[in-house]
């Protein structure tokens, strides 16, 4: 069965330092992944997701992540942080199925910046 | 255009009553899910809809219900309200299997 590791439930950097969220996966089939963002009191909204074609992904606000098959990471990275960063960031991917319409999330990583 | 709406966005309930979770879509999406997310835990699959008149389950359907009668709205029953059933629950929708999840903003349920 697929299933998503987060390392790190909390992660803090200083307004314009590198963000590094970590996040392994476990799959038998080729995975499609997918980081989403949560601000707070609102929904998730997709950052950027990977099915496949390019091994690294440009997403919205800066944001990329590199598919490493050899790793199972899927880590989601910006050089320059911004206050307007803080969230929580998940990543996902799709069920066993391989379907996208059954994502497994991860656990989250919360993404504190300060000044 | 409004996305995914869901009322209440707040409720408290005692143990054993029932209510209804409303969500409801303006994007004409053929797929709808009902997620739970607890501290911690990421978002777990309650039920699923890929049309009108068909839904399955997720990964923890015990204790709900779900209908589709319509492609609009996706509504979540809880019959007999249980503290475990404490959560934040988000609603989504997506044009096809391929396409990104749309989530609603979420109704945050208390049990006591």
């Amino acid at each position: 069965a697929q299933s998503v590791t987060q390392l790190g439930s909390h992660v803090s950097v200083s307004e314009g330092a590198l963000v590094l969220l970590r996040c392994n996966y476990s799959s038998s089939v080729p995975p499609y992944l997918f980081w989403y963002v949560q601000y707070p009191n609102q929904g998730l909204q997709l950052l950027l997701k990977y099915t496949s074609a390019a091994t690294l992904v440009k997403g919205i606000n800066g944001f990329e992540a590199e598919f490493k098959k050899s790793e199972t990471s899927f880590h989601l990275t910006k050089p320059s942080a911004h206050m307007s960063d803080a969230a929580e960031y998940f990543c996902a991917v799709s069920g066993d199925s391989g379907g996208y319409n059954k994502l497994i999330f991860g656990a989250g990583t919360r993404l504190a910046v300060h000044p | 255009n409004a996305g995914v709406t869901q009322t209440p966005k707040f409720r408290i309930l005692k143990i054993g009553q029932s209510m209804t979770l409303q969500c409801t879509q303006d994007m004409n999406h053929n797929y709808m899910y009902w997620y739970r997310q607890d501290p911690g835990m990421g978002l777990k699959l309650i039920y699923y809809s890929v049309g009108a008149g068909i839904t399955d389950k997720g990964e923890v359907p015990n204790g709900y219900n779900v209908s589709r009668s319509t492609t609009e709205d996706f509504p979540l029953r809880l019959e007999l309200a249980a503290p475990s059933q404490t959560s934040v629950y988000f609603c989504a929708s997506s044009y096809s299997p391929e396409s990104p999840l749309h989530f609603g903003n979420g109704t945050r349920l208390t049990v006591t």
